[in-house]
């Protein structure tokens, strides 16, 4: 497995609440990148890093922040958890160019939001 | 918006057989990537496949890549019941540096021993 872990691995929590997930890589690899997977959605970019401090949106990037300080860690902040954002989180990071690498998952985090 | 959509959605076959599984997509591509997901686990990549390439091998798969139909496929062979999980195409954008890896929904097999 690539060098890439998740915390929490699991989380309920409640409407309202805010809520950190936290992706932590040794791999050194540049870019970072943070997914939801949903029944009948697949998987659905959230947001991703091309490197420290460097963040963009993705597909579904309302409802979320993210912050990369260090090359290591990209965290995933829902500001004020909602009940559709009840899901299985990914983690991924790429060497290079996003869209031209291989991606690298993490094992995922699954949160529920009552 | 979903660029590659799987088909078929859902896949049974014995072990021993081949899978065979398609993927399509709407728009011009850099690249193909297959992933395999066992359940309750993160993604995996199996091969990548460069739209100035038509097939590649990697142990028991092989991709083929039709960019004038827009379509791709995988075929594993001799399955096992270790295949046993879901299986994403995901396309590369052709258009900048930051376009995105688009995945599709999936496609589940199951290989029954």
């Amino acid at each position: 497995d690539a060098g890439i872990t998740q915390s929490p691995r699991h989380k309920v929590t409640e409407t309202g609440t805010p809520v950190t997930l936290r992706c932590h890589q040794t791999e050194n690899h540049r870019y970072m990148y943070w997914y939801r997977q949903d029944p009948g959605h697949g998987l659905r970019l959230i947001h991703y890093s091309y490197g420290v401090k460097d963040t963009d949106k993705g597909e579904v990037s309302d409802g979320y922040s993210v912050s990369r300080s260090k090359t290591e860690d990209f965290l995933l902040t829902l500001e004020s958890a909602t009940s559709s954002q009840t899901s299985v989180y990914f983690c991924a990071i790429s060497e290079s160019t996003l869209r031209k690498d291989t991606q690298y998952f993490g094992p995922g985090t699954r949160l529920t939001v009552l | 918006s979903q660029q590659g959509e799987e088909d078929p959605q859902a896949l049974s076959i014995q072990e021993g057989e081949n899978a065979t599984m398609n993927c399509s997509y709407k728009t011009s591509i850099n690249n193909l990537q297959w992933y395999r997901q066992n359940s309750g686990r993160g993604l995996v990549h199996l091969i990548l496949i460069r739209s100035n390439e038509r097939e590649k091998h990697s142990g028991r798969l092989r991709v083929t890549l039709d960019t004038s139909k827009k379509s791709s496929s995988l075929l594993i062979t001799a399955s096992r019941a270790a295949d046993t999980a879901s299986y994403f195409c995901a396309t590369g954008g052709d258009t900048g540096a930051n376009s995105k890896l688009t995945f599709g929904k999936g496609i589940t097999l199951s290989v029954r021993p």
